[in-house]
């Protein structure tokens, strides 16, 4: 079946700095998503993306649709305290990759 | 709108006991999903339903765990007998329709039921 890779498995990083993480698939997708985690909650939606290549934007955060349509990738700028948690992407089978944890010193 | 809901928040039973995991959810959603998060696993979709339908069990663990969608406000995840290693975090998501296509529809999660059998 298919398997996503999500990387990386952590991230410790310091107030200000951008972050980068990626998803890779096995399979081809016509979506991506990426959801974030806070603690005793449930995942949340941050960026849909519904067509190769497509770049797009929710605030600092961005994301593209990998132009093979077998990866995509998630970049927060200027890092914040609130931006600790737990990201997910899931491609359109509503599986999710192991999450990419993230940790913010302020 | 108030999301998706789930009862209880935390469950606390002894091996052997049955649990029953209650999800309602969001009005005029026709997808309904179980998940189940642990540290080791991450998040495992269990089961999915369209229209009160189960359409792709694979992921339930083994005999032992069921889901029913009796209607489409109401669906439920039973696990007898429980034993430790089911402990866990589930979530049940829902997911609207008037999408190109359901499944690349996002969802939405509940904040989950922590269950914890010992």
């Amino acid at each position: 079946g298919q398997q996503l890779n999500q990387s990386p498995q952590s991230m410790f990083i310091q107030e200000g700095e951008d972050v980068s993480m990626n998803c890779t698939s096995s399979s081809i997708f016509n979506t991506w998503l990426w959801y974030k985690q806070d603690p005793g909650e449930g995942p949340v939606l941050l960026i849909a993306l519904y067509k190769a290549g497509e770049l797009t934007s929710n605030g600092r955060l961005t994301a593209q649709f990998g132009i093979t349509r077998k990866d995509s990738f998630l970049n927060i700028s200027a890092s914040i305290p609130s931006d600790v948690g737990i990201y997910f992407c899931a491609g359109g089978d509503m599986r999710f990759g192991a999450g990419t944890r993230l940790t913010v010193k302020p | 709108d108030a999301g998706v809901i789930q009862s209880p928040r935390h469950e606390v039973t002894e091996m052997g006991q049955e649990v029953t995991l209650r999800c309602k959810p969001i009005s005029g959603h026709d997808y309904l999903f179980w998940y189940r998060q642990t540290m080791m696993r991450g998040l495992e979709l269990l089961i999915y339903f369209n229209n009160n339908v189960p359409i792709d069990d694979s992921g339930m663990p083994e005999d032992r765990f069921s889901a029913k969608m009796p209607n489409a406000s109401f669906s439920t995840l039973k696990i007898q007998p429980s034993e430790p290693r089911d402990s866990a975090v589930y979530f049940c998501a829902s997911s609207p329709r008037g999408y190109h296509s359901s499944y690349n529809s996002p969802l939405h999660f509940g904040n989950g039921t922590r269950l914890t059998v010992t």
